[in-house]
């Protein structure tokens, strides 16, 4: 039943290693879209995959890298974690023709990075 | 620079309460919703609001539009602990489908 779906949700690890994180939607969506949400509550837009194409990209260390092999899922991977790398990571979908663009989110994966 | 200010930033009320939250903006928006999102979970859509001056209710809450479509508030009738968690305003911006988002209304109810 669940909308957009995402494990892990929480991933404890170690400065340097390497991480992913998943997302599913079964809405129906075109679009998909990371947020990182750090501990002051802001919700920044990482990226936004529509119908498995990269359509924005904001500026996000490239140690980060989405990837979408179908327009179903849209995977996070983490490269060299750093301390700062520690948030909660919303995975959210949107309607594929929906004018407000309103946004379905995901349960969080909280990452601590130690 | 911050496109859409929230205010207050943190807010803690009794049971009962009334209170009202803002967004604001020296912007114009095609449409802005809001979104409340509680501990440990994403945040959910609760309006959207897309004409200047619209007022839309969701039981005892009420959400308005500016007739500028530059701010928007919602206010919560008689306030209950189930009302606790951040509020976030978001909007979008002519034909610019990436949404803006306010930086939140942690709010909390006391019973």
């Amino acid at each position: 039943d669940t909308a957009v779906s995402q494990t892990p949700k929480y991933l404890v690890t170690q400065m340097g290693n390497d991480k992913s994180i998943k997302c599913e939607q079964n809405l129906g969506h075109d679009t998909m879209y990371w947020y990182k949400q750090d501990s002051k509550k802001f919700l920044k837009i990482m990226f936004s995959y529509n119908n498995k194409e990269l359509i924005i990209n904001e500026t996000v260390p490239n140690r980060f890298s989405p990837k979408s092999p179908d327009k179903a899922h849209l995977n996070l991977h983490i490269n060299s974690l750093e301390l700062g790398d520690s948030a909660v990571y919303f995975c959210a979908s949107s309607q594929p023709h929906g004018i407000n663009n309103e946004q379905f989110f995901g349960p969080g994966t909280r990452l601590t990075v130690l | 620079t911050q496109l859409l200010e929230q205010s207050p930033q943190f807010l803690s009320i009794q049971e009962g309460e009334n209170l009202t939250v803002y967004c604001n903006s020296s912007s114009v928006f095609s449409s802005l919703q809001w979104y409340r999102q509680e501990p440990g979970e994403g945040p959910v859509l609760l309006v959207t609001v897309v004409t200047g001056g619209e007022v839309k209710k969701l039981k005892r809450l009420t959400f308005q539009f500016g007739d500028a479509r530059k701010d928007s508030s919602l206010h919560i009738t008689a306030a209950q602990p189930g009302d606790t968690g951040l509020y976030l305003c978001a909007a979008l911006r002519g034909n610019n489908r990436k949404l803006i988002w306010g930086l939140g209304t942690s709010l909390a109810v006391n019973p």
